[in-house]
């Protein structure tokens, strides 16, 4: 049972809006920067937002994070078919001294 | 380009030890935290460990605490993860990760824990 919370499954149809939502703690999201990863089919998870709304060089603007208090959001606008993947949310936890993991969120392009 | 090479993994039997590498290239390895997590078979990803730049400062996961020990080698640019009573649910593919945004991933070596 993670300390982050995520729904384990999300979709959408192409050229839709989707939104995925990450709900913490204050000893988690409520005082750290949260991250967003991609896990595509069979890979090594990327890194997708850093410090809650920043893209790394190479991701497209149709991804973008939000933080709010405790929680977390990811938002993919205009959907398609290789969106297709699993999405982790993370933050450091002041309480475990360590990175905890949302459970992950499956998203799927109708 | 950064590049993240593990190997170590294989299988062993429950109880036993085993030590994971993590060859680093393409960046100043010296520079930057290092972390490993893993993910069990279809599962989520789940935090292991992480060490400092300069190998000062180690941080654990509960699970894995007293039992795996994160190490590192700048000389080498290498990573190292030594597992020690291994069990049955630290069977997973384990990643060697960059910095403290997860920035950059390996492959993952495969550690499968069974009598």
């Amino acid at each position: 049972q993670s300390v982050v919370t995520q729904p384990p499954s999300a979709s959408g149809t192409p050229g839709q809006r989707v939104t995925i939502s990450c709900s913490g703690s204050t000893s988690n999201i409520g005082s750290n920067t949260v991250n967003w990863y991609q896990q595509l089919p069979g890979t090594a998870p990327t890194l997708l937002i850093y410090s809650n709304n920043q893209r790394p060089s190479g991701v497209p603007d149709r991804f973008s994070g939000s933080k709010s208090g405790t929680s977390a959001s990811l938002a993919i606008s205009g959907l398609q078919s290789e969106d297709e993947a699993d999405y982790y949310c993370a933050a450091w936890d002041d309480s475990l001294n360590g990175r905890v993991f949302g459970g992950g969120t499956k998203l799927t392009v109708l | 380009q950064v590049q993240l090479v593990e190997s170590g993994g294989g299988v062993v039997q429950p109880g036993r030890s085993l030590r994971l590498s993590c060859a680093a290239s393409g960046f100043t390895f010296s520079n930057y935290a290092m972390h490993w997590v893993r993910q069990a078979p279809g599962k989520g990803l789940e935090w292991v460990a992480a060490i400092s730049y300069d190998g000062s400062d180690k941080y654990y996961a509960d699970s894995v605490k007293d039992r795996f020990t994160i190490s590192r080698d700048n000389s080498k640019n290498t990573l190292y993860l030594q597992m020690n009573s291994l069990r049955a649910d630290d069977t997973a593919v384990y990643y060697c990760v960059r910095d403290q945004r997860l920035d950059y991933w390996g492959q993952g070596t495969l550690v499968t824990v069974s009598s």
